[in-house]
């Protein structure tokens, strides 16, 4: 079975700052790879997803995330961040498969990324 | 529709009651999740419907728990005697097929009294 480890469960930072929030899998076999962002409330929005092709994924309010297989990473990264982005960020990954269970979700335990003016 | 819609947004309800939970997918979507979100298991698939196919109900909890989806649109979580661990947000995606991108509705939160 697959599983997803977000390793830090708050992550502050100042505003205009660099972060990168990490996502580590593991799984037998190939996976899709998600992040979504849950703003206060709301539901989960996607941000950006890997599926194939380039492992420099670009998502949306700027921010990016690279596929490493060799150490079966996804981390979320971007390179100036503003009050706005303070939210839960989830990784999620599903398999890649022909047994039919490439549908389920399977997420991490989410990180609080708080960012201060 | 514009997106996935869910009701109630807010549902406070005692022990033992029973409650249903109702989900909107985007219009087209033949794919359905229900997850299930708690501060002590995080975000759970419960429960996925594609089609006219059986659902995979490997992730409700207990038998407690039971889904319908009619006329391949529209779902139902029910949940029977509830109790004070079924407490969390109860979360309902769409997808335009299996293994498409899932799009989350804004969830529906469960209080157990």
């Amino acid at each position: 079975a697959q599983s997803v480890t977000q390793l830090d469960s708050q992550v502050p930072v100042f505003e205009e700052a660099p972060v990168e929030l990490r996502c580590n899998y593991s799984s037998s076999v190939s996976v899709y790879l998600f992040w979504y962002v849950q703003y206060p409330n709301q539901g989960l929005q996607l941000l950006l997803k890997y599926l194939s092709g380039s492992t420099l994924v670009k998502g949306i309010n700027g921010f990016e995330a690279e596929f490493n297989k060799s150490q079966t990473s996804f981390h979320l990264r971007k390179p100036s961040v503003h009050i706005s982005d303070t939210a839960e960020y989830f990784c999620a990954v599903t398999l890649l498969n022909s047994g039919g269970s490439n549908y389920k979700l399977t997420f991490g335990k989410g990180t609080l990324l708080t960012v201060n003016p | 529709g514009a997106g996935v819609s869910q009701s109630p947004s807010n549902k406070v309800t005692e022990k033992g009651k029973d409650v249903e939970l109702r989900c909107d997918p985007i219009s087209g979507h033949t794919a359905l999740y229900w997850y299930r979100q708690s501060l002590g298991q995080g975000l759970e698939f419960l429960i996925y419907f594609q089609g006219n196919s059986a659902p995979d109900k490997s992730g409700l909890p207990s038998d407690r728990f039971s889904a319908e989806r009619t006329g391949g649109s529209v779902s139902t979580l029910t949940i029977q005697r509830t109790q004070q661990e079924d407490s969390a947000v109860y979360l309902c995606a769409s997808s335009a097929g299996t293994g498409g991108t899932q799009y989350f509705g804004p969830g529906t939160r469960l209080l157990v009294l």
